[in-house]
């Protein structure tokens, strides 16, 4: 089973610079998520998703975009790159959002802005 | 939003049981208590959660104290490969929209010396 598979692993980019985080999951999951991890911290919330079409804001959401055209993928856009969002990317994605439903993560991209 | 308090880090010996404690002095009666691990270079990885009730899985164990303002995950013996940052998380029992998104810590990072 693939689970959450995100692509690249590893990026860099320069300042101003746009790029999309793919991901997708394989497990026929409604929702979808995407976090930042920056180091020695959890992990924060930038968008979810609860189905196709339909996304929100998470804690963290400036300066990134998200589209959910299919139950599969759920890509991570960021337009016009900055420093500060330098990080460690994660996608996750749940069945449902019910409290006893875990989230399944992927392996995460990790990016630097120069 | 609920707050979890953790130490910051513990040592353990491999082959030795593990307690690795969680406050959450502020809990409500629908929070669930979610715990998730982090092994190096990968993304969280779900380890078990609970209500009110002890748990227990093939991964670990979870005690949860009476009044729910504390609770303690126990790996009962434990390996190299169980070196990791261990994020006890509450969560929301409600459906849909945000409830029930993950809030991450900075949770507690555990070594296992042979």
């Amino acid at each position: 089973n693939a689970g959450v598979t995100q692509t690249p692993k590893f990026r860099i980019l320069k300042i101003g610079q746009s790029m999309t985080l793919q991901c997708t999951q394989d497990m026929n999951h409604n929702y979808m998520y995407w976090y930042r991890q920056d180091p020695g911290m959890g992990l924060k919330l930038i968008y979810y998703s609860v189905g196709a079409g339909i996304t929100d804001k998470g804690e963290v959401p400036n300066g990134y975009n998200v589209s959910r055209s299919t139950t599969e993928d759920f890509p991570l856009r960021l337009e016009l790159a900055a420093p500060s969002q330098t990080s460690v990317y994660f996608c996750a994605s749940s069945f449902i959002q019910l409290s006893n439903q875990p989230q399944h993560f992927g392996d995460g991209t990790r990016l630097s802005i120069l | 939003d609920a707050k979890t308090t953790q130490p910051n880090s513990m040592e353990s010996n491999e082959e030795e049981p593990v307690h690795l404690p969680c406050n959450h002095s502020t809990i409500s009666g629908t929070d669930y208590i979610h715990w998730y691990r982090q092994l190096p270079s990968q993304g969280p990885e779900y380890v078990i959660h609970g209500l009110t009730s002890n748990v227990n899985n093939r991964m670990a164990s979870l005690a949860i104290a009476e009044d729910r303002k504390s609770s303690t995950l126990i790996l009962h013996r434990a390996t190299l490969r169980d070196a990791a940052v261990y994020y006890c998380i509450l969560r929301d029992e409600g459906y849909g929209g945000s409830q029930g998104n993950l809030i991450f810590g900075k949770g507690t990072k555990l070594s296992v010396k042979p």
